[in-house]
């Protein structure tokens, strides 16, 4: 058990609804990190979230979007579902900080997005 | 060519065996080196992180770093069937903000 958190677990939408996935970090990880794994396949990064502000951004549209939270926890939204957005969806929480190497990324259980 | 790359395998090795995986890595700048067992539909689960060149060991887990070469590496020493699942090799960048996964390779380990 990593201490991470994901809402829902499971999830089926259809095609051009939008959908929202939560995550909660682990105690003491200020930055939480998303990303997308098909099956199989190895995730792929969406974004990074520190400090409230997206830090980072992989090859994805803009119709996926999130938040971070005073607490730390994270909002994944995707607008206008595609087929092609089924997948796990994972967060990791770590914590950034200058100096000390602390960049291990610690993964939630994930959410499974099907999207008909 | 891809960023991290591994051999997806599957990678049959007997119980008690020695599993040895392979990755390699394109971005010489990468700085953070991580292996992540992940079973059939469960998230990824860190098991070694390595930073300088050389081995590193922990319990059954040993990895290796070679950034000349650009390649990491993971041996699973005395392999038992709990070991059976695919193992994700990924590079951070240097920024600290980014992990780059491979594909992973699957290990199937025989009684």
């Amino acid at each position: 058990e990593t201490g991470v958190t994901q809402s829902p677990t499971h999830l089926i939408k259809t095609r051009g609804q939008q959908v929202t996935l939560r995550c909660s970090s682990q105690s003491g990880h200020n930055t939480v990190s998303w990303y997308q794994q098909a099956l199989g396949q190895g995730p792929q990064f969406i974004f990074q979230y520190y400090r409230e502000e997206e830090n980072g951004r992989g090859n994805f549209p803009p119709r996926f979007s999130g938040l971070q939270f005073p607490n730390y926890s994270s909002e994944l939204n995707v607008n206008a579902l595609e087929l092609d957005d089924s997948a796990l969806y994972l967060c990791a929480s770590s914590s950034l900080a200058g100096g000390l190497r602390t960049d291990t990324q610690y993964f939630g259980p994930g959410t499974r997005l099907t999207v008909l | 060519q891809k960023e991290v790359e591994q051999n997806s395998g599957p990678l049959s090795v007997p119980e008690g065996a020695i599993a040895s995986l392979n990755c390699t890595y394109s971005d010489r700048v990468s700085q953070s080196f991580f292996w992540y067992r992940q079973y059939s539909g469960k998230s990824p689960e860190l098991i070694m992180s390595i930073y300088s060149n050389g081995d590193k060991e922990d319990g059954r887990f040993t990895a290796q770093l070679n950034k000349a070469s650009q390649y990491v590496s993971l041996l699973i020493r005395d392999s038992q069937p709990s070991d059976s699942a695919t193992y994700l090799c990924a590079v951070n960048s240097a920024a600290g903000n980014k992990l780059t996964f491979g594909g992973g390779t699957r290990v199937l380990v025989k009684p």
